[in-house]
């Protein structure tokens, strides 16, 4: 499969708690970025980062990356009873824009 | 408000009844694509479009198609639906072809489709 692997499939934290998801994949990347998705909702991305960059921050996420072990993690700091969704990593390869995304991991946040 | 914009959101209709979802979006993208997301298979690329009369096929093509005769509008059509169709369908669309794999991605709110 082209997909990547996302683990956990499903994370319950409680609010305040951190939230680590990770992504690996098995092809060569351009880039990797991390969605969310909330129920019935359409997916938001949340931060790109490139194959020739390590680390990056946005807010409250921190995203990893390593090429060498085709793996990146998604690091939500401080959580809310808000970041309750769904959390997609997806790679681009290739130049059709295509997007191939893991099967995603379900965060709930308890208040 | 910049967005990408389906409709309709819900659709439960029968086997062999054309029809449209529409997408639109308001931020002079060139780049736009459809997705359908399935429990299990998770979300896969049905058709793209790199501009206005460009389109071409993504990972699961069959039983569909696409035009795009504007640069603001992608439909998907499907000329006789199955039930093997019934799926929660989004659009995306990005700004720039040449930077087409290293730009994030806007989606719509999906199109969950029903067909009996």
């Amino acid at each position: 499969s082209q997909q990547g692997e996302e683990d956990p499939q499903a994370l319950s934290i409680q609010e305040g708690e951190n939230a680590t998801m990770n992504c690996s994949y098995k092809t060569s990347i351009n880039n990797l970025q991390w969605y969310r998705q909330n129920s019935g909702r359409g997916l938001v991305h949340l931060i790109l980062i490139r194959s020739n960059e390590r680390e990056k921050h946005s807010g409250r996420l921190r995203v990893t990356l390593d090429t060498s072990k085709k793996s990146s993690s998604l690091l939500i700091t401080a959580s809310r009873a808000a970041d309750t969704a769904s959390y997609f990593c997806a790679r681009t390869s290739g130049n059709t824009g295509k997007l191939i995304f893991g099967q995603g991991t379900t965060l709930q946040v308890k208040p | 408000e910049a967005q990408v914009t389906q409709n309709p959101r819900y659709l439960i209709t029968v086997t062999g009844k054309k029809l449209t979802v529409t997408c639109s979006q308001n931020m002079n993208h060139e780049y736009m694509s459809w997705y359908r997301q399935d429990p299990g298979l998770g979300l896969r690329q049905i058709y793209y479009s790199m501009n206005v009369e460009v389109t071409d096929k993504g990972d699961v093509p069959e039983g569909y198609k696409v035009s795009r005769k504007e640069k603001r509008n992608f439909p998907l059509i499907l000329e006789s639906p199955s039930p093997n169709q019934t799926s929660l369908y989004f659009c995306a669309s990005s700004p720039d072809r040449a930077e087409r794999g290293n730009q994030p991605q806007h989606f719509g709110d999906g199109t969950r489709l029903s067909i009996l």
